[in-house]
């Protein structure tokens, strides 16, 4: 049973447009939400991240969305570079709320990201 | 640098030779965890490791063993591999598991494994 649903695997995007990467959650329990990036050869790396209190996050050119009532969340990329071009994994964990949860991260399976010069 | 090393990167091996893939970090963690991940199946967890002498199954154990004898070290051991153990691992880890829930796990460069 999938908690962490990423149903893109791919997603090819021009250099310079709005890149979406989509991910829904089936556990209502989880409240803290993780996106990695992963090159070819390399270990994932963090991203960034958004808690269940939020709706939005953002970093530079990464925004986070957190939609609770659709249990979805959004990675937005503006504007995409070529250097973007990696898998993206969505993580969820529980615990952040009530301080009881597991706190092991549940990983998607990943969309790979295509940005075209 | 703040590191978790993974040794060896590639490994070809037969059915049924043991192996271990050693994972070591410099980063003074108490959580340690193994991830395989494989194409259609994204990052899955193996076993993990809240400290020294503890240690848990996570989604996908059977086949592996682990084993936390120092806080820096948290190998992988294969007993008797199999063709079905092909596939990509990472070790990560974090301060302790509700650092990693918050600020993500450190991961490892990887380490590719063909059983054939």
């Amino acid at each position: 049973d999938q908690q962490v649903k990423q149903n893109s695997p791919s997603l090819s995007v021009q250099e310079g447009r709005i890149s979406i990467l989509n991910c829904d959650y089936t556990n209502s329990m989880f409240d803290y939400f993780l996106w990695y990036k992963k090159y070819p050869a390399e270990g994932p790396t963090f991203l960034i991240s958004i808690s269940s209190i939020k709706d939005k996050n953002e970093d530079g050119r990464f925004t986070v969305f957190l939609n609770k009532s659709a249990k979805h969340l959004s990675l937005h990329i503006v504007p995409s570079q070529p250097g973007d071009s990696a898998v993206y994994f969505c993580a969820a964990s529980a615990g952040f709320s009530s301080g009881a949860g597991s706190y092991q991260l549940t990983f998607g399976k990943g969309t790979k990201l295509s940005v075209i010069p | 640098e703040a590191q978790v090393t993974q040794n060896p990167r590639y490994l070809i091996t037969v059915t049924g030779k043991k192996l271990t893939v050693t994972c070591s970090q410099n980063m003074n963690h108490e959580y340690m965890s193994w991830y395989r991940q494989d194409p259609g199946l994204g990052l899955r967890q193996i076993y993990y490791s809240m400290n020294v002498e503890v240690t848990d199954k996570g989604d996908v154990p059977e086949g592996y063993k682990v084993s936390r004898k120092e806080k820096r070290n948290f190998p992988l051991i294969l007993e008797s591999p199999s063709p079905n153990q092909t596939s990509l691992y990472f070790c990560a880890s974090s301060l302790s598991i509700r650092t990693g829930a918050y600020y993500g796990y450190t991961f490892g460069s990887g380490t590719r494994l063909t059983v054939v």
